[in-house]
């Protein structure tokens, strides 16, 4: 597609539920990248895939983050017994080849997350 | 761990003045750095790219600077102009495939 598309843009669920985002990245970008921002912040990294495998995962905060890239294009970025503290805009991303190939990053408008 | 400043938070000029906005990490071995901007409720766009190789870099009205040993980078706007109003977020690549973001300078400006 022309850009990054992220679905839903707004989600509101009750503490405790389970929660799945939708990224969908540039067509042929191969690395693909989940941020979190928090009210007043600049975004925290959260994972990087790098084809179908998640090459850096170690921005997950604990072991209810979960993200997984199939076929190597679309990710789901999974956040199991969701807390209030998950409540932020999550944020995708996605480069040609990566950042060590000097390629800029095209973001994604965000999904917004309310934890209740 | 490394750690982006940006200075000031908030920043309001009058439409058709030059401004900078400044950028600071606490680790200079870095690969490159991505200056964004971001209107409110919606994602990030790439303005500038600069490599660690550079010294600066230029976009239209905009220009990025790069001083690695003093862990620095500034972003120079000429001529703002209302539609410039964004939050402007630096965001520095240590050599691995993470971005370290800033928190940002929330610039207004006045028509």
């Amino acid at each position: 597609g022309a850009g990054v598309s992220q679905t839903p843009s707004n989600k509101v669920t009750e503490k405790g539920k389970y929660v799945e985002l939708r990224c969908d990245p540039i067509s042929g970008h191969t690395a693909l990248y989940w941020y979190r921002q928090s009210l007043g912040q600049g975004p925290e990294f959260l994972i990087y895939f790098q084809g179908t495998g998640a090459a850096d995962d170690s921005g997950l905060p604990n072991d209810r983050f979960f993200a997984v890239r199939p076929e190597g294009s679309v990710s789901t970025l999974k956040i199991q017994r969701t807390e209030r503290g998950d409540s932020a805009v999550y944020l995708c991303a996605s480069s040609g080849t990566g950042l060590s190939g000097a390629n800029v990053l095209t973001f994604g408008a965000g999904s917004r997350l309310t934890v209740l | 761990k490394q750690e982006v400043t940006q200075i000031p938070a908030a920043l309001s000029v009058p439409e058709g003045e030059n401004l900078v906005l400044n950028c600071s990490f606490t680790d200079s071995a870095i690969y490159n750095l991505q200056w964004f901007r971001q209107d409110p409720g919606k994602g990030l766009t790439s303005l500038l790219l600069i490599q660690s190789s550079q010294r600066e870099q230029t976009s239209g009205r905009l220009n990025a600077s790069l001083d690695k040993s003093s862990g620095r980078s500034t972003l120079y706007i000429a001529a703002s102009q209302p539609g410039d109003s964004a939050t402007y977020l630096c965001a520095p690549n240590f050599g691995n495939e993470k971005l370290t973001f800033g928190t940002g300078t929330r610039l207004t400006i006045i028509p």
